[in-house]
């Protein structure tokens, strides 16, 4: 059964660059062709947003809501995927959670979830 | 974007009773939409997915119905462990995903 784990350093300041990594346990994501690996948060007091999700390739999907400070990348020899967040402000603050969800079209729920990092944006 | 909402927020219920909870979709989603449990400090743990069908190893006192626009979770005979955050999302017009806010339900 596949697991998953996030890591990042807790607390980051303004205008810095936030890095969080994803683990993955329990399959190889090389042989995942059937997932998209995902990166999802919560503010404070507000709910669920979806950041981007990425292939095993490298190929990825962004919220373009968020214009443009994301990018999420992937390291199948180490089984893991990761979040980087440029200038960082306030309104990062969060819980950010990984997850995978099915590359099948009308299969794309998500089936697997980490139990989040929190983020503080904090001088 | 297809906007998720969700009602109530906060569902108070007696251990053994029904609690129905209820998401909306800003434009039809079809079938495409799933629902969540998410307990504070654990993962979130899929429940339903294609609406209606439900997920390995989710006990049958969990069910869900709707189409298009309007959506409900039902939950039966309520025990203290169902006492939870419940979030709905949407597959079928993405990117982006997108998730309801959640109703937190209660246990007296």
């Amino acid at each position: 059964q596949v697991q998953l784990q996030e890591s990042g350093p807790g607390v980051v300041k303004p205008w810095e660059t936030l890095s969080l990594t994803c683990n993955v346990s329990g399959d190889s994501m090389s042989n995942g062709r059937n997932y998209f690996w995902a990166w999802i948060r919560q503010p404070p007091g507000k709910g669920l947003e979806w950041i981007g999700s990425i292939y095993f390739t490298g190929s990825t999907y962004y919220n373009l809501s968020l214009r443009g400070r994301f990018t999420i990348s992937v390291d199948t020899s180490t089984n893991q995927f990761s979040l980087k967040v440029n200038s960082v402000t306030a309104s990062d603050a969060a819980v950010y959670y990984c997850a995978r969800h099915s590359a099948h079209i009308n299969l794309d729920w998500f089936d697997t979830w980490g139990q989040g990092t929190l983020v503080t944006v904090s001088s | 974007e297809v906007v998720m909402t969700q009602s109530p927020a906060t569902l108070s219920v007696s251990p053994g009773e029904r609690a129905t909870l209820s998401c909306r979709a800003s434009q039809s989603v079809g079938n495409k939409l799933a629902w969540y449990q998410h307990k504070p400090g654990q993962a979130p743990r899929l429940l339903i997915y294609g609406a209606s069908t439900r997920a390995t190893g989710i006990p049958d006192r969990f069910s869900g119905s709707g189409s298009g626009t309007e959506f409900s979770l039902t939950i039966t005979s309520l025990r203290s462990e169902d006492s939870a955050l419940y979030f709905c999302q949407q597959y079928e017009n993405w990117p982006p995903f997108t998730f309801a806010p959640g109703t937190k339900v209660e246990i007296k």
